[in-house]
């Protein structure tokens, strides 16, 4: 798997749009970028994933660079119950996902 | 639908004890299962993974191991617990990781 790099913890106010970044300037062409978020005392839940093309979903939506060195996944409008730990896995071994310590996203009233 | 199920929720156990923490899938055949351990305020750890009956890789050296007995059900034991232990487990199971992790709820255990 690709080294990521996250911030450890972001702050978004109530309805308002996130952007979460990550970096995963080793990814190689062929590995996916996946992201999954973990709400308290919960095991994570799957997010999105992409390879080179934005992608969208109900959840979020996901914006890759054109190098593939990084991407951003877009919350449109925060809500409390998305205060959650957001994981980004750059590339995945055929069976195993490597997650890292992801970013703390907490969500303002 | 498939559906991963994971018991107990919690757990308290005393250091030196044995451990049994079972996970089953339903509505797929053939799954790759995971286990995952998650201490507090830290990421998640791969401990086992298994990619068929009686298939085991372990990720880390340690004090516990894991069966897969029948082709849905995955098994997280551990002859003594020591207090390092203690955590949160996560079963999770896949098609291809590719295609994404399904995990159950997690047991919290605390060793005493």
């Amino acid at each position: 798997d690709a080294k990521t790099t996250q911030p450890n913890s972001m702050e978004s106010n109530e309805e308002e749009p996130v952007h979460l970044p990550c970096n995963h300037s080793t990814i190689s062409g062929t590995d996916y970028i996946h992201w999954y978020r973990q709400l308290p005392s919960q095991g994570p839940e799957y997010v999105i994933h992409g390879l080179t093309s934005n992608v969208n979903n109900r959840m979020a939506s996901l914006a890759i660079a054109e190098d593939r060195k990084s991407s951003t996944l877009i919350l449109h409008r925060a809500t409390l119950r998305d205060a959650a730990v957001y994981y980004c896995i750059g590339g995945a071994g055929s069976y195993q996902l490597t997650f890292g310590k992801g970013t703390k996203l907490s969500v303002i009233p | 639908s498939q559906t991963i199920h994971q018991w107990p929720a919690t757990l308290v156990q005393p250091v030196g004890s044995p451990l049994s923490l079972e996970c089953t899938v339903e509505g797929t055949s053939n799954p790759n299962l995971y286990w995952y351990r998650q201490a507090a305020g830290r990421g998640l750890q791969l401990l086992f993974y298994s990619v068929g009956i009686g298939q085991i890789s372990s990720e880390v050296p340690q004090n516990l191991s894991a069966s897969r007995p029948q082709d849905r059900q995955f098994i997280l034991s551990s002859k003594k617990l020591l207090l390092s232990d203690s955590g949160f487990y996560l079963c999770a199971w896949s098609v291809l990781a590719l295609y994404g992790y399904t995990f159950g709820s997690g047991t919290r255990l605390t060793v005493v």
